[in-house]
């Protein structure tokens, strides 16, 4: 699975749009781009995935650039319960693999 | 609402004692999962499980077992529990099928080993 790289520590404040980036040069075709985010003393939760096109949810946009090399995670309007550990994390699905590789993710602080 | 459920949020064990660690998944999900979480280390996998009475090593797989006799509970063991495995230790599960899934997690379970 192709190595990730994100900022240690980002601040935004609240209300405004938070933009986590994530850079993953060595991705392949068949990756999966996955954001999950850990608040403090839970486990972490899934926010969204994407391949090559851009894909919003209820929870976030992923913009994921045409050479695939890096993506976007945005949170439109940012909560301070939005203060969390994100995790990018790329794998493909091939079928009988399920591991996934968390790195050390970016603590965002959503100050008031 | 998807829910994994881990039997206890905060252990403190005894070095040289049994440890059992219970996940239970109520979404029917395959695939059952042992993370442990360190700073600065990020999550790593202990074991894993795609069916019942099935098991893979994952990463970190020493001084750990695991059991899995029912498809909604995965059981972590330490047999002989040590300084070095106080950790979070984190249950997950996952829907079989393409690949293309997410991993639902518990709560976690901080244990310390004194």
């Amino acid at each position: 699975d192709a190595k990730t790289t994100q900022p240690p520590s980002m601040d935004c404040a609240e209300g405004r749009a938070a933009n986590l980036p994530c850079n993953h040069s060595t991705i392949s075709g068949n990756e999966y781009v996955y954001w999950y985010r850990q608040i403090h003393s839970q486990g972490p939760q899934y926010i969204i995935h994407g391949l090559k096109n851009n894909e919003t949810n209820e929870m976030a946009s992923l913009i994921i650039t045409e050479d695939r090399k890096s993506s976007t995670l945005i949170l439109p309007h940012a909560t301070l319960r939005d203060t969390a550990v994100y995790y990018c994390i790329v794998r493909a699905p091939l079928p009988g693999t399920y591991k996934y590789i968390f790195g050390t993710g970016t603590r965002l602080k959503v100050l008031a | 609402d998807v829910k994994v459920t881990q039997s206890s949020r905060y252990l403190v064990k005894r070095t040289g004692e049994k440890v059992f660690l219970e996940c239970v998944q109520d979404m029917d999900h395959e695939n059952m999962f042992w993370y442990r979480q360190d700073p600065g280390l990020g999550l790593r996998l202990i074991y894993f499980s795609y069916d019942v009475k099935m098991k893979e090593k994952g990463d970190i797989p020493e001084g750990y077992s695991v059991s899995r006799e029912k498809k909604e509970r995965f059981s972590l063991i330490l047999e002989s529990a040590s300084t070095n495995q106080t950790s979070m230790y984190l249950c997950a599960s996952t829907t079989a099928g393409t690949g293309i899934y997410e991993q639902y997690f518990g709560p976690g379970t901080r244990l310390t080993v004194t």
